[in-house]
């Protein structure tokens, strides 16, 4: 049972180029998630996604855009990357946006930029 | 001001001792209350969940909320070496309180546990 499976593990990028994070769930929940994690501020929600066709802001979304590909998948892009945006990435879903339910999380990606 | 603050430690206690870790947090719209560990270079997992005040135990974890002084807490007892990891609080908002927060986790930013032998 996989759970949230996120790749690649680990990046490294040249300030100014592109990439892609991806993320699938074989849950079949409705609602994902994409966090970043640096040292002293905890987890901070990028983007989000509370069902299949939506997507919304979360409180860190400059830079990112993402995708809800189908179900399964949800993917980060960023389009010119920055050295502020070296991090480690999260994915997380829930069955259901409707119920406050915990979130089960990937294993992250690591990102540096240089 | 941060809406959840959490002391970042490290901790570091011998084997075999209780540990209290804490959040307090300003937004008394919150009601669901989580705990997630955290191991090195792993992504966090759900290890205690709990609604509005009160206490939940789970074998060795026991959680407190008291929505009066906006204050959780994790205690550990019989601490293990295996319970070295990274502590995160986590908290959401009543369903009944609506809007573009909800389902949303706000996050502390995470005590470093040390359990030595």
């Amino acid at each position: 049972n996989a759970g949230v499976t996120q790749t690649p593990k680990f990046q490294v990028l040249k300030t100014g180029q592109s990439m892609t994070l991806q993320c699938a769930q074989d849950m079949n929940h409705n609602s994902m998630y994409w966090y970043r994690q640096d040292p002293g501020m905890g987890l901070r929600l990028i983007y989000y996604s509370a069902s299949e066709g939506t997507t919304d802001k979360g409180e860190v979304p400059n830079g990112y855009n993402v995708s809800r590909l189908n179900k399964r998948e949800f993917s980060l892009r960023l389009e010119s990357a920055a050295p502020s945006q070296t991090s480690v990435y999260f994915c997380a879903s829930t069955r259901d946006r409707g119920r406050a339910q915990p979130q089960h999380f990937g294993d992250g990606t690591r990102l540096s930029i240089l | 001001q941060k809406e959840v603050e959490q002391d970042p430690g490290p901790l570091s206690v011998p084997e075999g001792a209780i540990v209290s870790l804490n959040c307090t947090y300003s937004n008394s719209a919150f009601q669901y209350f989580m705990w997630y560990r955290q191991y090195s270079r792993k992504g966090p997992e759900l290890l205690m969940y709990t609604y509005s005040s009160g206490n939940k135990e789970d074998g060795r974890f026991t959680a407190q909320v008291d929505k009066s002084s906006k204050y959780i807490s994790l205690f550990i007892r019989d601490s293990q070496p295996s319970d070295s990891a990274t502590y995160l609080c986590a908290m959401t908002i009543s369903s009944n309180a609506g809007g573009t927060s909800y389902g949303k986790l706000t996050f502390g930013q995470g005590t470093i546990l040390t359990v030595h032998p």
